[in-house]
């Protein structure tokens, strides 16, 4: 069984760095083709995709944000680490990570997290 | 960037209706879309990848279709539980659209 849980900071001040963890269990982050990405909700708005990172520690990041996005991975801890520099109120949200699987074709986010509420507030 | 667009953004309709929501792609994406349901205060929910492929557990009602550039999700009939928004998804990047609420009538 597949699970996935964040972990972080429920409130960061503005110009603050973001750091969250994604914890997993029943999966291996060195199969071939496993990923595991980062989505966020503000309040009330729709979903908005942030970074991946795959099994061959190969990345993807969302154009708008990857200039202050960094992800990593520790295959020996079954972590994935996401930051996020200089924070905003805007950035208020709901972080979840979540479970892919790309091979000859993509087969969707299958497992997500629970969510870890962010506020940035001063 | 591929920009992802679905309509209508609400839609009010009531138990037993078949429900169909439009996502639309700026450019060809062949068939590499995933739809979603969320539920308020929950994470989503994974139902139809490749386009049209269900995923496991998905009751039979939920359908996809579709490639290139127009894809659809179809609720053959629509059940009080199935009363959420839809997100469709496209693949690298992983771009959503920005949902279809579902209602009731």
């Amino acid at each position: 069984q597949i699970t996935l849980k964040e972990s972080g900071p429920t409130l960061v001040k503005p110009t603050q760095t973001l750091t969250l963890t994604c914890t997993f269990s029943g999966f291996s982050l060195s199969t071939s083709g496993v990923g595991v990405g980062w989505i966020r909700q503000p309040p009330g708005k729709a979903l908005e995709w942030l970074a991946l990172i795959y099994w061959n520690d190969d990345k993807r990041y969302s154009p708008s944000l990857k200039s202050r996005l960094t992800i990593t991975k520790d295959t020996s801890k079954n972590q994935v680490v996401l930051t996020m520099t200089n924070m905003d109120p805007v950035d208020t949200a709901t972080y979840y990570c979540a479970h892919t699987l790309v091979s000859y074709y993509y087969y969707g986010m299958d497992v997500w997290g629970q969510g870890t509420t962010v506020t940035v507030s001063s | 960037d591929i920009q992802m667009t679905q309509s209508p953004s609400t839609l009010s309709a009531s138990v037993g209706d078949r429900v169909t929501i439009t996502c639309r792609a700026s450019q060809s994406i062949s068939s590499w879309l995933a739809w979603y349901q969320q539920k308020p205060g929950k994470a989503p929910k994974l139902l139809i990848y490749k386009a049209s492929s269900l995923e496991s557990g998905v009751p039979s009602r939920f359908s996809g279709s579709g490639s290139g550039t127009e894809f659809t999700l179809t609720i053959s009939s629509l059940q009080p539980d199935d009363f959420a928004t839809y997100y469709c998804q496209q693949y690298s990047p992983f771009t959503f659209g920005p949902g279809t609420k579902v209602d009731i009538k």
